[in-house]
């Protein structure tokens, strides 16, 4: 059973449209909640990061915020710059270690 | 934001042969580096963590005597695939921390296609 899940795989978003994307757990003891932007052939970009619940981040078109199973990743007004994936990441403690667990990501597509 | 440094971006080689892939924190000491692999629209898995001067620390399932480790200095690891072989073929991807918080804010590097044929 996946333990973070992205939500949906893709999306298709008119230039303007807004949407969010869903980044759903099931880890407990959660540490902090990331989410990254990829670019094809590409390594991951930090976006933001999360640690509580009713926490919220924004950075130009982007806003993230936290509850205690989620996360949302909002778009306001994309633009085709933003098409890229979307990949949400979930650090943790457990077996006496920290675990970072990563989610499939959503690929966003803004068309003109 | 600091910079990691992953190459080569991609490389081709034969079945059986051996490919070292590099990874350099450019302006921070990476004390700790992680190496993910990424197959086409599947999550970053984790391969093995890495701490200067010290032994690798390899997942469930990854065979520590394929993909080597080494991270000698605070700026550099290297991942080699030993023997390569056709299913080994994937996006290999850095990343770089610092001790304290290693979650903190991973850096990643830009990763390398290997195809192996």
């Amino acid at each position: 059973e996946d333990q973070v899940t992205q939500s949906p795989e893709a999306l298709r978003l008119q230039e303007g449209e807004s949407s969010s994307l869903n980044c759903s757990y099931t880890v407990s003891g959660l540490r902090g909640l990331f989410w990254y932007r990829q670019d094809p052939g590409k390594g991951p970009e930090f976006l933001f990061t999360l640690y509580s619940a009713g926490e919220e981040k924004e950075k130009e078109r982007l806003k993230a915020t936290l509850t205690k199973k989620e996360s949302f990743l909002h778009i306001t007004a994309p633009k085709p710059e933003d098409s890229a994936t979307y990949l949400c990441a979930v650090l943790y403690s457990g077996a006496g270690s920290y675990q970072l667990t990563f989610g499939k990501g959503t690929k966003l597509s803004v068309i003109p | 934001g600091a910079v990691v440094s992953q190459h080569p971006s991609r490389v081709i080689c034969k079945s059986g042969t051996s490919v070292k892939i590099e990874c350099r924190s450019l302006d921070f000491q990476a004390t700790t580096m992680f190496w993910y692999r990424q197959f086409p629209k599947q999550s970053l898995m984790l391969m093995a963590t890495s701490n200067e001067g010290s032994k690798a620390t390899y997942e469930q399932g990854v065979e520590k005597d394929k993909f080597l480790i080494n991270h000698a200095s605070l700026t550099l690891s290297t991942l080699t695939v030993t023997s390569a072989h056709p299913e080994d073929s994937s996006f290999y991807i850095c990343s770089a921390s610092v001790r304290d918080r290693p979650y903190e804010k991973l850096f990643f590097g830009s990763g390398t296609q290997l195809s192996v044929l």
